[in-house]
């Protein structure tokens, strides 16, 4: 079974600073996709990033990019130049490409961006 | 404008009663999911479907039930035999192409 696994309940950011977002999950599989998404306080689930397994060269989106590990697979989010609507519950997921396409998501990281 | 609308945003009922939570896409996606997410947790998948007159079970699917009628309606019935009822349901459609889900605002469900 798939697991995914972020090991920071919580972090703390000061604002126009950067921060790491830890990831890892454990799977046997080749191909499959990796996701970040953000769940502000309105509680809507809006996707940040996303990185297909087989490509090395790691995503990026403004100032959000990923860190993209294969073989430890581990995937963390950095986001540069903090800002306040960064604060936000993060959630990474893992799409298995195979079996009907299931998420499976980590508990996630509340991040709070400080002025 | 397109888009996933699930309605309604909260929802109260009484123990023993069963209800149904509406989710509508219409951004033309064949595959639908619906999560359930608790206090501080992450998402448990509860049903999915890849496509119309098709659904198969997630990892928490006991006491609720769905339908795929339609392409652009995937509703989720919350029974009476589901112990733990109250929590945040979320419902998501998944682009074919970019494999990326898409979320509704979510269902606050009370039971008491």
């Amino acid at each position: 079974a798939q697991t995914v696994t972020q090991s920071q309940p919580e972090m703390s950011v000061q604002e126009a600073e950067t921060v790491t977002l830890s990831c890892t999950y454990d799977t046997s599989e080749s191909n499959y996709y990796l996701f970040w998404y953000k769940q502000p306080p309105s509680r809507q689930m809006i996707l940040v990033i996303r990185q297909e397994a087989y490509k090395q060269q790691n995503a990026t989106e403004n100032r959000f990019s990923v860190n993209f590990q294969k073989a430890a697979k581990s995937f963390s989010l950095k986001i540069s130049d903090s800002q306040l609507g960064d604060t936000a519950m993060y959630f990474c997921a893992f799409m298995r490409l195979y079996n009907f396409n299931k998420f499976y998501f980590g508990s996630g990281t509340k991040l709070n961006v400080k002025p | 404008d397109g888009g996933i609308t699930q309605s309604p945003k909260y929802l109260f009922r009484k123990e023993g009663q069963n209800v149904t939570l509406s989710c509508e896409q219409n951004l033309n996606h064949d595959a639908m999911y619906w999560y359930r997410q608790d206090p501080g947790q992450g998402l448990r998948l509860i049903y999915y479907s890849q496509i119309v007159n098709d659904f198969q079970k997630g990892d928490i699917a006991e006491g609720y039930s769905v339908s795929r009628e339609k392409k652009e309606s995937f509703p989720l019935t919350v029974t009476s035999a589901q112990k733990n009822p109250t929590a945040f349901y979320l419902c998501a459609s998944r682009d074919s192409d970019k494999y990326e889900q898409y979320f509704g605002p979510g269902t606050r469900l009370t039971v008491t």
